[in-house]
């Protein structure tokens, strides 16, 4: 069964503090990771996609990287408005369900 | 670029009804999945329409089925409601989800909540 975990459930951050969170994960054959950022009480934003492993994508102050078993989403001198919840998901080969982690909540404190 | 479209945003229903939730994708886009959200198991995969056709199917009971119609737009129902189908229910919806860069895109989502 493909699974997703993301660590630190939780992080809290003074605003210019740097940070990564971290999505392991365990699918049979990978056809993509994503990212999406979620604000309370809204549905998920798309973020990033990464097809194979060594590959980096960048949006601001978000940098998301993936190796062959997990992927990386890099906060740099995040600000307030980067609080929310990060979700990644994997989409296997063979059916196209996306699997999700449960997220990592992150605040940031001016 | 209109984005994806639910209705309604929130809905509160008794033990035992039944509701439908719809959902309007992007222009354009023929896959859309449905996801239940709650805050013990987070985000989990209800179902995958492309074309009016069932494609995937989650580990749900059968209280919880869905259609599409030939414009591309959704609807999931659920019978029978129970306390715990309270949840966030979100739509996803992406031009063709097998094709890489055709990311899935969600909606605000429905906020059911059964009393």
């Amino acid at each position: 069964e493909d699974q997703v975990t993301q660590s630190p459930e939780a992080l809290r951050l003074q605003e210019g503090e740097s940070s990564s969170l971290n999505c392991s994960y365990t699918v049979s054959g990978l056809r993509g990771l994503f990212w999406y950022r979620q604000d309370p009480g809204k549905g998920p934003e798309f973020l990033f996609t990464l097809y194979s492993a060594g590959e980096e994508k960048e949006k601001e102050r978000l940098k998301a990287t993936l190796t062959k078993k997990e992927s990386f989403l890099h906060i740099t001198a995040p600000k307030p408005e980067d609080s929310a919840t990060y979700l990644c998901a994997v989409l296997p080969y063979g059916n196209n369900r996306l699997a999700f982690g449960k997220g990592n909540q992150v605040v940031v404190i001016p | 670029k209109a984005g994806v479209t639910q209705t309604p945003r929130y809905l509160i229903k008794t033990r035992g009804q039944q509701v439908t939730l719809s959902c309007s994708p992007i222009s354009g886009h023929r896959s859309v999945s449905w996801y239940q959200q709650t805050p013990g198991q987070g985000l989990q995969f209800l179902f995958e329409y492309f074309s009016e056709t069932q494609r995937n199917k989650g580990n749900f009971p059968g209280r919880f089925s869905g259609r599409q119609f030939s414009n591309s737009r959704s609807e999931m129902n659920v019978s029978t409601l129970e306390l715990g189908d309270s949840a966030l229910y979100l739509c996803a919806s992406s031009f063709e989800q097998a094709l890489p860069g055709t990311e899935a895109f969600f909606g605000q989502g429905t906020r059911l909540t059964v009393v």
